[in-house]
């Protein structure tokens, strides 16, 4: 098993770009969740996801959208970017409420 | 009031010490607990689920206290590799809450 994947590994955008970050599972898990983390700062949610086509808001979902067609795939997408999304993203996984979550090995965005 | 609470130290330990941290929850419907390891611009990474009966995995173990509300993780024989921050990281129905973290640095 992969776990859980994420491209690119980094990113430079130029303010008010648009892209979108990839996050990928392989072990079948229903809850999906994308986090952000700022140097030295604790993990932030984003947006998370119980299943296929279910998706909700987490703490700071403001410039940020997602989709979950599928159980495997999570994207995020970042439209108009702004200097105060530069941070490290990571989407993790889980396969039911209780579980332990796995993390992805990260997305560094840097907006300039 | 924060919903999980983490001293975020640093603790500066010598190798070979033992160390412990203190984690504390305020809403007792919380079901599952775990501690969480991530060390610098890396992913969090689990290292030890945690349960009312203590649970031991080497040199770590992990303790729930629910009349008290809080958790604990005890580290014997400290190694320089165990230089990391540790999240305490608490479930409660589909809510997942992380502490933001204790900050550990093993002095040689």
């Amino acid at each position: 098993n992969a776990g859980v994947t994420q491209t690119p590994k980094f990113r430079i955008l130029k303010i008010g770009q648009s892209m979108t970050l990839q996050c990928a599972q392989d072990m079948n898990h229903n809850y999906m969740y994308w986090y952000r983390q700022d140097p030295g700062m604790g993990l932030k949610l984003i947006y998370y996801s119980v299943g296929a086509g279910i998706t909700d808001k987490g703490e700071v979902p403001n410039g940020y959208n997602v989709s979950r067609s599928t159980t495997e795939d999570f994207p995020l997408r970042l439209e108009l970017a702004a200097p105060s999304q530069t941070s490290v993203y990571f989407c993790a996984s889980r396969p039911g409420p209780y579980n332990e979550q796995f993390f992805g090995p990260g997305t560094r965005l840097t907006v300039l | 009031r924060k919903e999980v609470e983490q001293d975020p130290g640093p603790f500066n330990v010598p190798e070979g010490a033992t160390v412990a941290f203190n984690c504390t929850y305020s809403n007792s419907a919380s079901q599952s607990f775990f501690w969480y390891r991530q060390d610098c611009r890396k992913e969090p990474k689990l290292l030890m689920s945690v349960y009312s009966s203590g649970n031991e995995d080497g040199r770590f173990t992990a303790q729930l206290n629910r009349a008290s509300q809080y958790i604990s993780l005890l580290i014997r024989d400290s190694k320089l590799s165990d230089s990391a921050t540790y999240l305490c990281v608490v479930n409660r129905d589909d809510k997942i809450i992380f502490g933001k973290g204790t900050r550990l640095h093993i002095l040689p």
